[in-house]
């Protein structure tokens, strides 16, 4: 399974964007690019996926870069409930293969 | 529509005894995953579910551990003669259509077991 590089932390401010940066160099042309997150205490939750576009959805936008080697995800106004783990994980088909996640602290 | 349920929501057992952890997914959800995450972890993979198809158990750590799904409903994980190692927040997903790679994951809310 194709392997991502996330930074272990980040920090914003609340009501500030967001951009939680995504490494994956060995991506597949098959691999699509989704995002989970993890709040305290609870199972993770999707986030969004893309394959080459970039994506909007109601939650956060992915920018997916041209050669596809890496990807952004963008919270457009942080709050104190996005404070969670988010994960970037390349999905061929079947199972998840989760890695260590940003951590995102959001400061009020 | 509910959502992915899993009981119990904890669990707490002594060590060497068996223990049998329950999933129900969405309805209509032909794929169901088993995950487990240890204090402070990532998640690991531990068994994919696919409609008739035999089953991904490539994440199951030992042969202490197994699961079964009932066609495209309940799923029970059980771990045989449990050790302290097995002490994890063990989640259940399921998704409409595994062999789909752009198909989202739905999770449940987990049991926690304590192997004392």
């Amino acid at each position: 399974d194709a392997k991502t590089t996330q930074p272990n932390s980040m920090e914003s401010n609340e009501e500030e964007p967001v951009h939680l940066p995504c490494n994956h160099s060995t991506i597949s042309g098959t691999d699509y690019i989704h995002w989970y997150r993890q709040l305290p205490s609870q199972g993770p939750e999707y986030v969004i996926h893309g394959l080459t576009s970039n994506v909007n959805n109601r939650m956060a936008s992915l920018a997916i870069a041209e050669d596809r080697k890496s990807s952004t995800l963008i919270l457009h106004r942080a709050t104190l409930r996005d404070a969670a783990v988010y994960y970037c994980i390349l999905k061929s088909t079947g199972k998840l293969i989760f890695g260590q996640g940003t951590t995102l602290q959001v400061k009020p | 529509g509910a959502g992915v349920s899993q009981s119990p929501s904890n669990k707490v057992t002594e060590k060497g005894k068996d223990v049998e952890l329950r999933c129900d997914p969405i309805s209509g959800h032909t794929a169901l995953y088993w995950y487990r995450q240890r204090l402070g972890q990532g998640l690991e993979f531990l068994i994919y579910f696919q409609g008739n198809s035999a089953p991904d158990k490539s994440g199951l750590p030992s042969d202490r551990f197994s699961a079964e799904r009932t066609g495209e409903s309940v799923s029970t994980l059980t771990i045989q003669r449990t050790q302290q190692e097995d002490s994890a927040v063990y989640l259940c997903a399921s998704s409409f259509e595994g062999t789909r790679s752009f198909d989202e994951q739905f999770f449940g809310p987990g049991t926690r077991l304590t192997v004392l």
